[in-house]
């Protein structure tokens, strides 16, 4: 079974800095989808990034983008230009590239931003 | 486009009851997704459906049940409702497509068991 390990309970950063969030897993597949969302106190979660395992390039989505080292079965999400709105839980997720709609999600991490 | 809507969104109920669950997902979506999400065991997954198809299952009780109809609702059922069954449950649709296709979540319902 897959497992997502975030160490990060909790972060901050200061706003228009930089702050780097944490995503282990284990998998004994070769195929398969990454994906960091965003839960906002009492909002709905959204995705922010994602990444295809079988892709080298790491994904970039304006002020985030991810590192993923394939063999290391890291995906970390690193956030620039850090804004008071970017403040929630963010959870690392992993779903097989093999048809099942099944996420499985890293215990989050709760972001701080201060001012 | 209308989002993914959830009802209701609180709800509050006695030890031994059963309690139903909508999920409307997105307009063209034949695929959802339920979970689970309490602070201690974090998110996990329920069920999937597609085309009224249960493709998945979670490591849950029997007590946990769903279904889809013919125009992509959901619902999930909880029977003899447990203390440790409050919780935020969260649906999720998505088109299905290939890749590294984007999964819709809704608001939740948030479940209080007395």
């Amino acid at each position: 079974a897959q497992t997502v390990t975030q160490s990060q309970p909790e972060m901050s950063v200061q706003e228009a800095e930089t702050v780097t969030l944490s995503c282990t897993y284990d998998t004994s597949e070769s195929d398969y989808y990454l994906f960091w969302y965003k839960q906002p106190p009492s909002r709905q979660m959204i995705l922010v990034i994602r990444q295809e395992a079988y892709k080298q390039q790491n994904a970039t989505e304006n002020r985030f983008s991810v590192n993923f080292q394939k063999a290391a079965k890291s995906f970390s999400l690193k956030i620039s230009d850090s804004q008071l709105g970017d403040a929630a839980m963010y959870f690392c997720a992993y779903r097989s590239a093999f048809g099942s709609e099944k996420l499985v999600f890293g215990k989050g991490t709760k972001l701080t931003v201060n001012p | 486009k209308a989002g993914v809507t959830q009802t209701p969104r609180y709800l509050i109920k006695t030890r031994g009851q059963q309690v139903t669950l909508s999920c409307s997902p997105i307009s063209g979506h034949r695929s959802v997704s339920w979970y689970q999400q309490t602070p201690g065991q974090g998110l996990q997954f329920l069920f999937e459906y597609f085309s009224e198809t249960q493709r998945n299952k979670g490591n849950f009780p029997g007590r946990f049940s769903g279904r889809q109809f013919s125009n992509s609702r959901s619902e999930m059922n909880v029977s003899t409702l447990e203390l440790g069954d409050s919780a935020l449950y969260l649906c999720a649709s998505s088109l299905r497509t290939s890749g590294a296709y984007e999964q819709y979540f809704g608001p939740g319902t948030r479940l209080t068991v007395t």
